[in-house]
């Protein structure tokens, strides 16, 4: 079975652009987290979605924006891209059903590497 | 909010010893994740760990989480040069329990050397 695939692997963007990035979960999980990871620090979490409605959101600005669709895959979107965007964007699916956890593995895709010049 | 320090910040071993990596939570934690990171690429999942005084074994690496659920350690034993790697801890924050929304660590660098 196929984990969790992170499209496209690497990006190169200049500042002001937009980009898209895209996640598909592992067959059967109905939930798709995004963290971002800057050089040498540990993944911050950006959105998660559930069943197509945001479940949480972290500390990014309005710029990051994210979907889910019907067959569970999923969006992030960055508009008005800054230097600081420059990072490893990595997705994270699981086999919960939305609520609480009880034992969910969280399951993240290799990343997609975003340089803004 | 929920902060975690991880310790040391790089271990550099030679292969075949044993090594501990700790992560330290400001907060009580609802659960605590472990992932091993090889640079620039995803996140791997170690172990998951959610009662106070738990301890899971998987090979040759073994973590815990202390009874008061603050503190956790991750113990390799007998190392290889393919446990080199970033090693992360990641908190449930207990005011979500929500394990998609994890706090991680800065992480830990280990090199082992043959």
């Amino acid at each position: 079975d196929a984990g969790v695939t992170q499209s496209p692997t690497h990006l190169i963007k200049t500042r002001g652009q937009h980009v898209t990035l895209r996640c598909s979960p592992i067959s059967g999980h109905k939930s798709v987290s995004w963290y971002q990871q800057v050089l040498g620090q540990g993944p911050q979490f950006i959105f998660q979605y559930y069943e197509k409605e945001e479940r949480g959101r972290g500390n990014f600005p309005d710029r990051f924006s994210a979907r889910q669709f019907p067959n569970y895959s999923s969006e992030l979107n960055v508009n008005a891209l800054l230097l600081g965007d420059s990072a490893l964007y990595l997705c994270a699916s699981d086999s919960g059903t939305g609520g609480t956890l009880s034992n969910e593995k969280l399951f993240f895709g290799s990343g997609t590497q975003l340089s803004v010049l | 909010s929920q902060e975690l320090e991880q310790s040391p910040q790089s271990l550099i071993v030679q292969e075949g010893k044993n090594l501990t990596i700790n992560c330290t939570s400001s907060k009580t934690l609802y659960g605590l994740y472990w992932y091993k990171q090889k640079y620039g690429e995803g996140l791997i999942f170690l172990m998951m760990l959610q009662k106070g005084g738990e301890e899971k074994s998987h090979e040759k690496i073994t973590a815990k989480l202390d009874e008061k659920k603050q503190q956790s350690s991750l113990h390799i034993t007998a190392s290889q040069p393919s446990h080199a790697g970033i090693y992360l801890c990641g908190a449930v924050p207990i005011s979500s329990g929500s394990a998609r929304q994890l706090t991680f660590g800065s992480g830990t660098q280990l090199t082992v050397l043959p």
